[in-house]
């Protein structure tokens, strides 16, 4: 089954210990995306990945980091995690920028 | 940046009448307009796009129209049903076509 995968699906953690959240594809789809949701805020792009070593901001990076050394996964890193980060994450994955991209289950994460 | 803006933000019709959503982005270079759905507690996922070299698309209840020369795109869905209850954001490439912008998002509520 064609699927984007994240984990894990929730995190309660507190200021500081850093923290990795997980996106995996098995659909061989070059870009890959990291979101935040926030009420009213909508979907904004943390980071992007055109291919494997190949990764950029997006519009809200800071305090966020990605690799991308396979082409299958796109792990979300949090060096010091701060309360601002509380947010719903979500992974997603496309053939391409401009083909539908597949979100992952999403990962909501609390920050105290 | 590039800059998507989505209205209304929440919108409630009755069962069966018409409901429009409307976008605009900033960059003429933009290229590919998706729309995405997102049921309450689930993943967003696409429901019909548009690419600029069209100025409509059609899929059974649900149409998306683009207007290059005014930068704004609209999805209308027909004859609503309560299963189309749920959060649409509209979407666009951003300038170097590898950054992705989501608008803020629109609730509608179906009414039976």
């Amino acid at each position: 089954e064609a699927q984007v995968t994240q984990n894990p699906r929730y995190l309660i953690t507190v200021t500081g210990k850093k923290l990795t959240v997980t996106c995996s594809q098995n659909m061989n789809h070059e870009y890959m995306s990291w979101y935040r949701q926030d009420p009213g805020l909508g979907l904004r792009q943390i980071y992007y990945s055109m291919n494997v070593e190949v990764t950029d901001k997006g519009d809200v990076p800071e305090g966020y980091k990605v690799s991308r050394k396979e082409k299958r996964n796109f792990p979300l890193i949090l060096e010091s995690p701060s309360p601002n980060q509380t947010s719903l994450y979500f992974c997603a994955s496309s053939y391409s920028i401009s083909y539908e991209q597949y979100f992952g289950p999403g990962t909501r994460l609390t920050v105290t | 940046g590039e800059n998507v803006e989505q209205h209304p933000s929440t919108l409630s019709v009755q069962e069966g009448d018409s409901a429009v959503i409307k976008c605009t982005y900033s960059d003429s270079a933009s290229n590919y307009f998706p729309w995405y759905k997102q049921e309450l507690g689930k993943r967003p996922q696409l429901i019909i796009d548009i690419r600029s070299n069209v100025g409509e698309k059609k899929d059974q209840r649900i149409a998306v129209t683009l207007n290059k020369t005014a930068k704004h795109f609209s999805l209308h869905i027909t004859e609503t049903q309560p299963e189309d209850s749920a959060v649409y954001f509209c979407a666009s490439e951003g300038r170097t076509g590898n950054q992705f912008y989501f608008g803020t998002g629109t609730s509608l509520t179906v009414i039976p």
